[in-house]
């Protein structure tokens, strides 16, 4: 029953350094989200996936990179990692988006902080 | 523009006592979803409900109840009878035609309920 799992839940970087979050579902889901949350700005979306092979920007893509090279993995990279990335970061998932009402799962998220 | 307006940053209430939550949103799309999404204190952001544009019932599961008014742009949240347990943060979200299905969350309202 694990739905969406994110790995790792806690992380701290040094201003510069590089890593990778792994968002991981097993709903069979064909797009995939990553959002960062940050106090009193709500959810933004950084990047998505409509499927493999395929990724978009979203609101807030600069600094980050994903990769969806299969269907149940979504990537999200930091190459240079700066303070202004500390945030949490949340993936989601849900079917495919020409049925706009299904609910995005959410993972429980990444605490993330660059010294 | 599309854009998830909640006017409440913070509410505190007394257990039992009823409260709503406001949401307002803009989209020129006559077809969008509208969402409320909870997340409580351990972080995790869990789907409480969604309504297209075309249903404009309201909505009543247990203690939540949900107005949606197209003439003002609203779907308010209440909360009857209010207990500990749903102190969190709630979001609204807005998912429209040309978005990929991705969701434009407000900054979120966080209720605290004192015992």
């Amino acid at each position: 029953n694990a739905g969406v799992t994110q790995t790792p839940k806690f992380r701290v970087l040094k201003t510069g350094q590089s890593m990778t979050l792994l968002c991981a579902q097993d709903m069979n889901h064909e797009y995939m989200y990553w959002y960062r949350q940050d106090p009193g700005m709500g959810l933004r979306l950084i990047h998505y996936s409509v499927g493999e092979g395929t990724t978009a920007k979203g609101e807030v893509p600069d600094g980050y990179n994903v990769s969806r090279l299969k269907k149940q993995n979504f990537l999200l990279g930091l190459e240079s990692a700066a303070p202004s990335q500390t945030s949490v970061y949340f993936c989601a998932s849900s079917y495919i988006s020409s049925r706009l009402n299904q609910p995005q799962h959410f993972g429980d998220g990444t605490r993330l902080s660059i010294l | 523009a599309q854009k998830v307006t909640q006017a409440q940053t913070e509410i505190s209430v007394v257990e039992k006592e009823d409260v709503t939550l406001d949401c307002v949103y803009e989209t020129r799309d006559t077809t969008y979803y509208l969402f409320w999404y909870k997340q409580p204190p351990s972080g995790e952001l869990v789907f409480l409900i969604r309504r297209n544009s075309f249903d404009e019932q309201n909505e009543i599961s247990g203690r939540y109840s949900w107005n949606f008014q197209k003439s003002t742009s609203s779907f308010n949240f209440t909360i009857t009878a209010s207990q500990v347990v749903d102190s969190a943060v709630y979001f609204c979200a807005l998912n429209y035609g040309g978005s990929q299905g991705n969701l434009i969350f407000g900054k979120g309202t966080k209720l605290s309920v004192k015992p």
